[in-house]
C-alpha cells in the first residue's frame, strides 16, 4: 500500500530556474509533512516540512505547498543550484502515528 | 550541531550470521527509528520504538529482526539470522515527536 508517491523518478533543470517537485498522498489522516534531500552513501538531510494547518512554508530557496483537498504537496526551489542535484524524498506522519513514511523519491539534476 | 551517529559504517557478513548495528540517537530525543534503503529504491520504514518498547513495526520486521536500547544511549537493531535479501542501507533516525526526523549516515549491510 503506497501511501506517499512520488510520480517523478527524475527531473532536470537549467542552474537559475525554478525545480518543481511533486508528492502525492492517500492518507486523510497525516498531518504534518516533510522533505528531505538524499546524497548517495549518505543519511536523509532534512529541508523543509510543513502542518496541515498551512498550505505554504517558505525557508530560503526552498518553499513546499500543501492542497489538502487534492491530497498533494509540492517543493519549489528557486534558484536552482547545481548542488541541489540529490534525490528528493517527501514524507508524511500523523493519525495518531509516528511513524514517518517516505516516497519513492525524485532525482533532481541542475544542469550548469 | 547534535547528530545520530551509526556504527559500523560498513559490514560485510555471510548469509545466515548474527549482525548488530548500532546507533546513537539524539540524546533528549524520544522517539527511535529504523529505516532501510535497498539501492535505488525507497526509504523504508522498519520499526520505532518509543518508552522502551516497540511502538509500531512493519512487515518487513519479522522475526528476524529485533531492536533494543540497551543502556540508555545506544538503539541497536539486531538480525539474527541475515538473509541475502537483507542487503541495504540501514538508517537510524530519532525525533522529538512529531516534527523533524534526525537521520544518522547510514550503515550499508552486505550479505554474501
Amino acid at each position: 500500500d503506497q501511501q506517499v508517491k512520488q510520480n517523478s523518478p527524475s527531473l532536470s533543470v537549467q542552474e537559475g530556474r525554478i525545480s518543481i517537485l511533486n508528492c502525492d498522498y492517500t492518507n486523510s489522516m497525516f498531518d504534518y509533512f516533510l522533505w528531505y534531500k538524499k546524497y548517495p552513501a549518505e543519511g536523509p538531510t532534512f529541508l523543509i516540512s510543513i502542518s496541515s494547518i498551512k498550505d505554504k512554508n517558505e525557508d530560503g530557496r526552498f518553499t513546499v505547498f500543501l492542497n489538502k483537498s487534492a491530497k498533494h504537496l509540492s517543493l519549489h526551489i528557486v534558484p536552482s543550484q547545481p548542488g541541489d542535484s540529490a534525490v528528493y524524498f517527501c514524507a508524511a506522519t500523523g493519525g495518531g502515528t509516528y511513524k514517518y513514511i517516505f516516497g519513492t523519491g525524485t532525482r533532481l539534476k541542475v544542469l550548469a | 550541531e547534535p547528530e545520530v551517529t551509526q556504527t559500523p559504517s560498513h559490514q560485510v557478513t555471510q548469509m545466515g550470521q548474527e549482525v548488530i548495528l548500532r546507533c546513537v540517537p539524539i540524546s533528549n530525543h524520544l522517539y527511535f527509528y529504523w529505516y532501510r534503503q535497498i539501492l535505488g529504491q525507497k526509504v523504508e520504514f522498519l520499526v520505532s520504538f518509543y518508552n522502551n518498547e516497540i511502538s509500531e513495526k512493519s512487515e518487513i520486521f519479522d522475526d528476524q529482526f529485533s531492536v533494543e536500547r540497551p543502556d540508555g544511549s545506544n538503539f541497536t537493531l539486531k538480525i539474527r539470522s541475515t538473509k541475502l535479501e537483507d542487503s541495504a542501507m540501514y538508517f537510524c533516525a530519532s525525533s522529538l515527536g512529531q516534527g523533524q526526523l534526525f537521520f544518522g549516515e547510514g550503515s550499508r549491510l552486505t550479505v554474501l
